[in-house]
């Protein structure tokens, strides 16, 4: 099956750096998604990005689908923006099902 | 902003008992999903549900398990004799059409704690 690699595992930044995120996959994908697993367990959808660039605020993502990976910048990051970093991509299951198949995140915790 | 909701957010329960975890989807989704996450784990796809029927499910998805939709709105995931290795977040999803295709919409969450 499709395998989702996430880069790197963990990451501490200083109040208002820069970050990037990476996520690789191994197949072609339909779908993919970016997801902030605060520290409360919630996730927050953050960008669905099969392909092409998009920004909200501080956050902007870029998938080149025919490379196989996606990219999440963060900038001048806040202690809000602590937690886990999931991208998940959607597989070519059985039937209509694609369910999402997912990394292991990035770790992220910013410092004051 | 139509949002995918889960009740309760936390539940303990006793090890044996068994336990109902509700979802309400977006509206005018047609496809349902359950996901779990064990602590500091990745999350993990359970089952798919779609025109009322499991469209797909996964190796942990065993006869422990069951999804039903039992009226327009709710979708609800059935956990029986729970065991302390159930313990875990479980997300209920939910997307227009299958989640490859479509922006899948996740509820926050519900911490289910088996002692």
């Amino acid at each position: 099956g499709i395998q989702v690699e996430q880069s790197p595992p963990d990451l501490i930044l200083q109040e208002g750096a820069n970050s990037t995120l990476r996520c690789n996959f191994s197949d072609s994908v339909n779908n993919l998604q970016w997801f902030h697993q605060n520290p409360w367990g919630q996730l927050i959808n953050l960008f669905y990005i099969p392909s092409g660039t998009k920004q909200n605020g501080r956050l902007s993502a870029t998938t080149v689908a025919t490379e196989r990976y996606s990219l999440l910048y963060i900038s001048s990051s806040q202690t809000t923006d602590s937690g886990v970093y999931f991208c998940a991509v959607g597989s070519l299951g059985t039937g209509n099902n694609r369910k999402l198949i997912w990394g292991l995140g990035t770790s992220l915790a910013v410092n004051p | 902003e139509p949002e995918v909701t889960q009740t309760p957010s936390h539940q303990v329960t006793q090890m044996g008992q068994e336990v109902i975890l509700r979802c309400v989807p977006i509206s005018n989704h047609l496809y349902f999903y359950w996901y779990r996450q064990i602590l500091g784990q990745k999350v993990e796809f359970l089952v798919s549900f779609y025109n009322n029927e499991i469209s797909e499910k996964s190796e942990i998805f065993d006869d422990q398990f069951s999804v039903e939709r039992p009226d327009g709105s709710n979708f609800t995931l059935k956990i029986r004799s729970t065991k302390l290795e159930d313990s875990a977040m479980y997300f209920c999803a939910s997307s227009l059409q299958g989640g490859g295709y479509t922006e899948a919409f996740f509820g926050q969450g519900t911490r289910l704690t088996v002692v």
